[in-house]
């Protein structure tokens, strides 16, 4: 156990909706990264908040969205959904951000997303 | 751009053999590399994390190497066991592709009993 918690775990959604998905960080930590995972590849990296501030992003559009709240708690907005949305979506969950150390990542257990 | 391949994809041995999983990475400009463990469903367990200055890492059955130069970093399992079964994915950090992890594919490991 990581504790760092996602919600929902599972979620169905048809194409053109919206979702959020929500993740608590782990005790202490202040970053919280983002990551799809399609099935059978890595995860990619969508973006990076530290304290509540979007402190990187990679090459996913405007359409997903994040916030991170006072208390490191973040969300993941998706809009306007499409089938290839369909994805794990992972939260990770460290202290620092960018800095040399601060690359231990703590998982939560990811909210499956499918699209129809 | 940095690009991380893993072979190989599939992977099924019996109880007790000990394997090497594979992993490549395009640009050696690396701060570290790291090897998680992702059962089905489920998210990444961080098993063993190799700064860009060292040159392998140990826990328990499971042994790291990094090849910094060649782009090449290895994950040796002793003794396996069905336990073990699982998909193994190497990611690196680098300072040249933002704050964050670039991840391989990843090799499905069955062990068999």
């Amino acid at each position: 156990e990581t504790g760092v918690t996602q919600s929902p775990t599972h979620l169905i959604k048809t194409r053109g909706q919206q979702v959020t998905l929500r993740c608590s960080s782990q005790s202490g930590h202040n970053t919280v990264s983002w990551y799809q995972q399609a099935l059978g590849q890595g995860p990619q990296f969508i973006f990076q908040y530290y304290r509540e501030e979007e402190n990187g992003r990679g090459n996913f559009p405007p359409r997903f969205s994040g916030l991170q709240f006072p208390n490191y708690s973040s969300e993941l907005n998706v809009n306007a959904l499409e089938l290839d949305d369909s994805a794990l979506y992972l939260c990770a969950s460290s202290f620092g951000a960018g800095e040399i150390g601060s690359e231990k990542l703590f998982f939560g257990s990811g909210t499956q997303l499918s699209v129809l | 751009k940095q690009e991380v391949t893993q072979i190989p994809a599939a992977l099924s041995v019996p109880e007790g053999e000990n394997l090497v999983l594979n992993c490549s990475f395009t640009d050696s400009a690396i701060y570290n590399l790291q090897w998680f463990r992702q059962d089905p469903g489920k998210g990444l367990t961080s098993l063993l994390l190799i700064q860009s200055s060292q040159r392998e890492q140990t826990s328990g059955r499971l042994n790291a190497s990094l090849d910094k130069s060649s782009g090449r970093s290895t994950l040796y399992i002793a003794a396996s066991q069905p336990g073990d079964s699982a998909t193994y994915l190497c990611a690196v950090w680098g300072d040249n592709y933002g704050q964050n992890f670039v991840f391989g594919p990843g090799t499905r490991l069955s062990v068999l009993p």
